[in-house]
């Protein structure tokens, strides 16, 4: 079956580093999405990877490593706006997007 | 940047009636068109999905005649839930794909069905 993981919720603090990692085992791979989505809200885009290695967009980053079916997003310098979910999907052989159930960033003072 | 246009934002609707979801991409042409249902505090649920020029392939467990989608174009899908009642009650988004390495979300219908 295809199956996406990633943290339910994670803490961290203002102006730190957190890594929210995602795994996937699916048929074929077609590149992996990250969105971030607030409560109530949207999802909106955050990058897209189809090759190893990192890819990085201001104060966030994403990285991948196919060999290891592994993600990660790495949010630096965090603020308190950067509480939200943040889902990891990963487009199949198909096209089709699998999501993973997201994970809760919580950040504190 | 890609902007999905997705109206009604909210909507509130009697118990047996017909509610239209339309979404519209305004500065691309859309090679797959997602419709999705979130319920509060959980995941994206995939209720149907159409690529370019065919008709829409629903999920198991969703019932097309009652959730009617309409691929009127490359940059427009609507979404008709047929004689609403309250567990049709959630949030719908819209998700359109711009090639392989891009897909952006409208902004969510909040449905509440009385």
């Amino acid at each position: 079956g295809q199956n996406i993981d990633q943290p339910t919720e994670m803490t961290a603090t203002e102006g730190a580093i957190v890594q929210i990692n995602c795994t996937y085992q699916t048929s074929g791979f077609n590149g992996l999405f990250w969105y971030q989505q607030h409560a109530g809200e949207a999802p909106t885009f955050l990058s897209y990877n189809v090759l190893d290695g990192l890819e990085e967009k201001g104060r966030f980053s994403s990285f991948l490593s196919r060999s290891k079916g592994y993600s990660y997003l790495l949010l630096k310098e965090l603020q308190m706006k950067d509480s939200a979910s943040y889902l990891c999907a990963v487009m199949d052989s198909n096209y089709q997007l699998i999501w993973g159930a997201g994970t809760k960033l919580i950040i504190k003072p | 940047g890609a902007v999905v246009s997705q109206h009604p934002s909210w909507v509130i609707c009697k118990s047996g009636t017909s509610v239209k979801i339309e979404c519209r991409s305004l500065d691309f042409q859309a090679t797959t068109m997602f419709w999705y249902r979130q319920f509060p505090k959980q995941s994206l649920m995939l209720m149907a999905t159409s690529n370019e020029g065919s008709k829409a392939t629903y999920e198991q467990g969703v019932e097309k005649d009652k959730f009617l989608i309409n691929h009127a174009s490359l940059t427009l899908s609507t979404l008709t839930v047929t004689s609403a009642h309250p567990e049709d009650s959630s949030f719908y988004i819209c998700l359109f794909g711009r090639g392989n390495t891009e897909a952006f979300f409208g902004q969510g219908t909040r449905l509440t069905v009385v």
